[in-house]
């Protein structure tokens, strides 16, 4: 069955490192997003990619990236980890830009020391 | 500004009985909208959608939602709610980029 990995599933890390967490999807789905869930605030936007090659910005984007070297990844990465950026992160994937439902990952919960 | 609004951050509810859980969405949006579900310790899964067409939407587990276009409302309903229901709900729409724009969810928490 076509699913989407995310991992690590929990991350501890010091303020100041890089940290990379992975998505990978096997729906081989054009579009695939990036989210932080903090309590409060139910999922914001980080980044986003409609395709190999294609990155945009998201609400949150500040102090993230991502790339998109095929259709079945997208990592995202912290540069220089802050405490502000501790969160419960999400990726999901959809078909095409109209596609109406996306399909999520477990999660990744990040914690920064 | 586009904004999808879930009234109740919180609705304790007896097993058994009936639950509403509210969602409005500002008018700038789409009317392409979702109910998503997180079970603890889980990602998001859908629970429906409204695209076009009837306005009363069934979803999976007995959920049932109603698109209302003159309350700009999309609340979400089950007759009987069972321990297994206990999650955070959220409200959803599309913008016109297809990007989805959310609630700030909703604690189901089922009452023995």
């Amino acid at each position: 069955d076509a699913e989407i990995t995310q991992s690590p599933r929990h991350k501890i890390t010091e303020t100041g490192r890089q940290v990379t967490l992975a998505c990978h999807q096997t729906w081989n789905h054009n579009n695939m997003f990036w989210y932080r869930q903090d309590l409060g605030h139910g999922l914001r936007l980080i980044h986003y990619s409609y395709g190999v090659q294609d990155t945009n910005k998201g609400e949150v984007s500040d102090g993230y990236s991502v790339s998109r070297s095929n259709t079945e990844d997208l990592p995202l990465t912290l540069e220089s980890a802050a405490s502000s950026q501790t969160s419960v992160y999400f990726c999901a994937s959809s078909g095409t830009p109209g596609d109406n439902e996306q399909f999520f990952g477990p999660g990744t919960r990040l914690t920064v020391l | 500004a586009q904004s999808v609004t879930q009234l109740d951050s919180q609705v304790p509810v007896f097993e058994e009985a009936p639950v509403e859980l509210r969602c409005n969405y500002s008018s700038s949006v789409s009317v392409y909208l979702f109910w998503y579900v997180q079970y603890p310790n889980q990602g998001l899964q859908l629970l429906l959608k409204y695209l076009s067409g009837s306005t009363l939407v069934k979803g999976i587990n007995g959920f049932e939602a109603e698109f209302n276009k003159s309350q700009t409302s999309f609340h979400l309903r089950k007759p009987s709610v069972h321990i297994s229901d206990t999650a955070e709900y959220f409200c959803a729409a599309m913008d016109s980029n297809y990007q989805l724009i959310w609630g700030a969810g909703t604690k189901l928490i089922i009452k023995p």
